[in-house]
């Protein structure tokens, strides 16, 4: 039931790009992407609902296909401030609201 | 808007002993999550209510855990007879069920250590 991501971990240096994965077995009414940082509550970056929609936030931008139950997280031109770990979490439920997180995946943007 | 808060932000305690956090929502969010993480591992749901009103809670969660939200709008954690197995942070998350597909915003976190 918990959604896989991948890759696990990720190493850019600024300026590349990077891209993360979100697959569910279950089909999914929302995809909720999120950055933490260490020690640090988790930050809400962007959602996406089922329709495909593609979402952008400056350089990063996100996709849904509801057909694949896949949903992927695009960085562009990353910065060091895009270091942390990535979570996605889906919502298979249009009520609860409740996310069921991936295992995360870390990217460390070097100079 | 100030954000969700919790408090304490840490906490030490010894096998056995009781312990009870708080999470403060976003004003007028209706909706308040619990979530338990782990190092390593992304936010794993224990409980949510809608205004007061506890609509769901993770199997996972044993009968140690037990969560209210009295008025609807802070809300607390207790966890009897802890356990070593129970250290990890404790994540709050408010949301609006106004808002499209309820973002949740996070606290910052209770990181709980039973030794």
């Amino acid at each position: 039931q918990q959604p896989v991501q991948s890759p696990q971990a990720v190493i850019l240096r600024e300026g590349e790009d990077a891209v993360i994965n979100c697959s569910s077995s279950k089909a999914l009414y929302s995809v909720h992407w999120y950055r933490q940082k260490h020690g640090e509550a988790p930050v809400f970056l962007m959602i996406l609902l089922k329709g495909g929609e593609q979402k952008g936030h400056e350089k990063i931008s996100a996709s849904f296909n509801e057909k694949k139950q896949q949903s992927s997280l695009y960085l562009t031109a990353s910065q060091l401030s895009y270091s942390g770990t990535y979570f996605c979490g889906t919502d298979t439920s249009s009520n609860t609201g409740k996310l069921i997180f991936g295992q995360g995946t870390t990217l460390q943007v070097k100079p | 808007d100030t954000g969700v808060s919790q408090n304490p932000r840490h906490k030490i305690t010894k096998r056995g002993q009781n312990v009870t956090f708080r999470c403060d929502p976003i004003s007028e969010h209706n909706r308040l999550y619990w979530y338990r993480q782990t190092l390593g591992q992304g936010p794993e749901f224990l409980t949510y209510f809608q205004n007061e009103a506890q609509l769901e809670k993770s199997r996972l969660l044993s009968d140690r855990f037990s969560a209210e939200r009295p008025k609807g709008s802070f809300s607390t954690l207790e966890i009897q007879r802890t356990e070593q197995g129970d250290s990890a942070m404790y994540l709050c998350a408010s949301s609006s069920r106004l808002a499209p597909s309820d973002t949740q915003y996070f606290g910052p976190g209770t990181r709980l250590t039973v030794l």
